[in-house]
């Protein structure tokens, strides 16, 4: 079974309107990730965050991560249309593997 | 220009055929990886490998192998193609283990009749 779940599975917003996205994980981490996939093509490396960090921020990007709760999630301030994609978290342990959960589809509305 | 290849862009194969996806990256990474990606299930490793000479199992390595003679080309094969394989296929690499950003491919899309 996959290591992390977002939710939620869909998120239709306006432009202009923040978006939030929420991942949990079942077991201890060494960091997690976040990547957005256009219609089509291949994933793309948005943000690490460490397992002692608690926030992280990169242009409209913020992420959060509770160990304790074993959660994040992902906010994107002022979406645009162009933020519309699928976003995907990522599990990153000490077996090498990166494991990422199903998606948030998020629908930007122009 | 630097990143990952994966050819070919798409296939359409008769079940029990054999197929071989190729993957090619010229960032000089150790680790490399194969992911499945199928509608409403995100992305499941299928293989990797942590450096060049060795490869590791993932959560669904059955029906695939891979090999990995050197840093730059990790193939995958399909030894005879089932229709439950039709899925889009992504080649990832990075530099080392844990602590670093997946780079993708565009990925191959596989459709097994």
């Amino acid at each position: 079974s996959q290591q992390g779940e977002e939710d939620p599975q869909a998120l239709s917003i306006q432009e202009g309107e923040n978006a939030t996205m929420n991942c949990s994980y079942k077991t201890s981490i060494n960091n997690l990730q976040w990547y957005r996939q256009n219609s089509g093509r291949g994933l793309v490396h948005l943000i690490l965050i460490r397992s002692n960090e608690r926030e992280k921020h990169s242009g409209r990007l913020r992420v959060t991560l509770d160990t304790s709760k074993k959660s994040s999630s992902l906010l994107i301030t002022a979406s645009r249309a162009a933020d519309t994609a699928s976003y995907f978290c990522a599990t990153d342990s000490s077996s090498y593997k990166l494991i990422f959960g199903s998606g948030t589809r998020l629908l930007v509305r122009p | 220009i630097a990143g990952i290849t994966q050819a070919p862009t798409s296939q359409i194969l008769a079940a029990g055929r054999r197929m071989t996806l190729r993957c090619t990256q010229d960032m000089r990474h150790n680790a490399m990886y194969w992911y499945r990606q199928d509608l409403g299930l995100g992305l499941r490793l299928i293989h990797y490998s942590n450096t060049a000479g060795t490869t590791g199992k993932g959560e669904v390595p059955d029906g695939y192998s891979v090999s990995r003679a050197n840093t730059d080309d990790f193939p995958l094969t399909l030894a005879s193609a089932v229709p439950s394989q039709t899925s889009v296929y992504f080649c990832a690499s990075r530099p080392g283990g844990q602590g670093h950003e997946q780079f993708f491919g565009p990925g191959t899309r596989l459709t097994v009749l």
